[in-house]
């Protein structure tokens, strides 16, 4: 019973390429949420999904990031033109449903740009 | 709106307990709570749903006052294993799902 499946866990970019960041949810969940997390500080929302729609994205920055959960595979996040300050851990989390589940987080992301 | 966690950080030796409290300015349909070591994915300790029902997971446990929006997790009789940054999660005010998390707080425990 395989938890929730994040690659790669690291991840090191030279600014202006592509970051993308996959996320498999434990089997049976269909929700995924994405997070990030800078050195010391706590988790910050960023998107749900669920499949193949985008429930909230408030927490995305407008430009250059982008999530998605197709029909079949993985989640993914997608960070084009990397900066610096894109350098953080990227945890994506699932759920069985709403309204009194608990989160499974995968192991991480952690994204470097160099 | 971002939950507030108190205190920012715990000192303990073995054996000693702890409380830390979660406060929001927003109505709480349910607060998550979760542990995270360094370097490590959150684990899920546990969720409370509003009504009040305190909720135990061995020697941790927890309550939630939805008329304050505050929720209070208890660790007794701590061990090295509590040692980590526990975040609380709220999801104001709906089932939706989206959880909000504090800013942490930090907990070590010495021999």
């Amino acid at each position: 019973n395989a938890g929730v499946m994040q690659n790669p866990r690291h991840l090191v970019r030279r600014r202006g390429q592509e970051a993308r960041l996959r996320c498999s949810p434990m089997k049976g969940h269909s929700h995924v949420y994405w997070y990030r997390q800078l050195p010391e500080e706590g988790l910050k929302f960023m998107v749900y999904l669920q499949k193949e729609n985008i429930i909230d994205e408030s927490g995305m920055p407008k430009e250059r990031f982008s999530a998605e959960f197709p029909k079949e595979g993985p989640s993914i996040l997608r960070i084009q033109q990397v900066v610096r300050g894109d350098s953080a851990a990227y945890f994506c989390a699932s759920s069985v449903g709403t309204g009194g589940y608990g989160y499974t987080f995968g192991s991480g992301t952690r994204l470097t740009v160099v | 709106q971002q939950p507030v966690q108190s205190p920012q950080a715990v000192i303990l030796r073995e054996g000693e307990d702890a409380v830390i409290n979660c406060s929001s300015s927003k109505a709480l349909y349910s607060v998550h709570w979760y542990r995270q070591k360094h370097g490590e994915a959150p684990v899920f300790l546990m969720i409370l749903l509003k009504g009040g029902e305190q909720k135990g997971h061995e020697k941790i446990s927890a309550s939630f006052n939805e008329k304050k929006q505050q929720s209070s997790l208890y660790l007794t009789a701590s061990q090295l294993s509590y040692s980590g940054t526990y975040f609380c999660g709220t999801d104001g005010g709906t089932s939706y799902g989206k959880l909000t998390f504090g800013q942490g707080t930090i907990l070590t425990v010495h021999p």
